[in-house]
């Protein structure tokens, strides 16, 4: 089974900064079936990216993803105030893992 | 508009059976895949198993096969997840997913059902 590693596992910054958050699998993992949600506290987790580096509806461009075979990105170009919130990536195919998350808070 | 809505948050006690339902609407049900996704309390996301409402196909988790029932009813457009005899490490928030085929991602995310175990 893949393993996804998140890191760091808290991220502390200040909104307008850029925030850098990165999944390692234990295996490569074709790009084509790598996730990234956003999950704030009380609601269910959002679909931010999928595929690596795609967008999903509705989800603004300061986000971007990035990555292939074992080492993934996402990055927030300026954090806004309702961007703070706890990151998943996922690894989805014929079975599916998240990753650990790594929560951003404000400074 | 795609919209997956949970039942109600529960109370059981251990030893209870318990069924918790997802409702599809704004999408043709029988055309996606439906997961379920275990959250802790205060922990990460676990995936559990999926179903293709089509014909009731089902993958597990093996972490899950065997202490969980996913099943879906087409006509009605809701899939289940059920336990025959709960435990208090089943108190979680329990979150269903819609996804286009086996393999691909979730969305969108029913809005969780709380279920608690307690004697």
């Amino acid at each position: 089974e893949i393993v996804l590693t998140q890191s760091p596992g808290t991220l502390s910054l200040s909104p307008g900064e850029r925030a850098t958050l990165s999944c390692r699998a234990s295996q490569s993992v074709s790009s084509t079936y790598l996730a990234w949600y956003q999950q704030k506290p009380g609601q269910a987790p959002r679909l931010l990216i999928y595929g690596a580096s795609s967008r999903a509806t509705g989800i603004p461009d300061r986000f971007s993803g990035s990555g292939s075979g074992t080492d993934f990105t996402l990055t927030i170009s300026r954090l806004e105030p309702e961007d703070f919130a706890v990151y998943y990536c996922q690894r989805y195919g014929s079975s599916v893992t998240f990753g650990p998350g790594t929560k951003v808070d404000i400074k | 508009e795609v919209q997956l809505v949970q039942s109600g948050a529960e109370v059981k006690k251990p030893g209870e059976s318990l069924r918790i339902s997802c409702k599809g609407s704004g999408y043709s049900f029988t055309r996606y895949w439906i997961s379920w996704v275990r959250q802790m309390p205060g922990k990460g996301l676990e995936w559990m198993g999926r179903i293709d409402p089509t014909d009731s196909y089902t993958n597990y988790s093996p972490s899950f096969q065997g202490h969980v029932t996913i099943s879906a009813d087409k006509s009605i457009s809701t899939a289940y997840l059920q336990w025959t005899s709960l435990k208090a490490s089943d108190t979680a928030m329990y979150y269903c997913a819609r996804h286009w085929d086996r393999a691909t991602w979730f969305d969108p995310w029913g809005q969780g059902t709380l279920v608690t175990v307690s004697s």
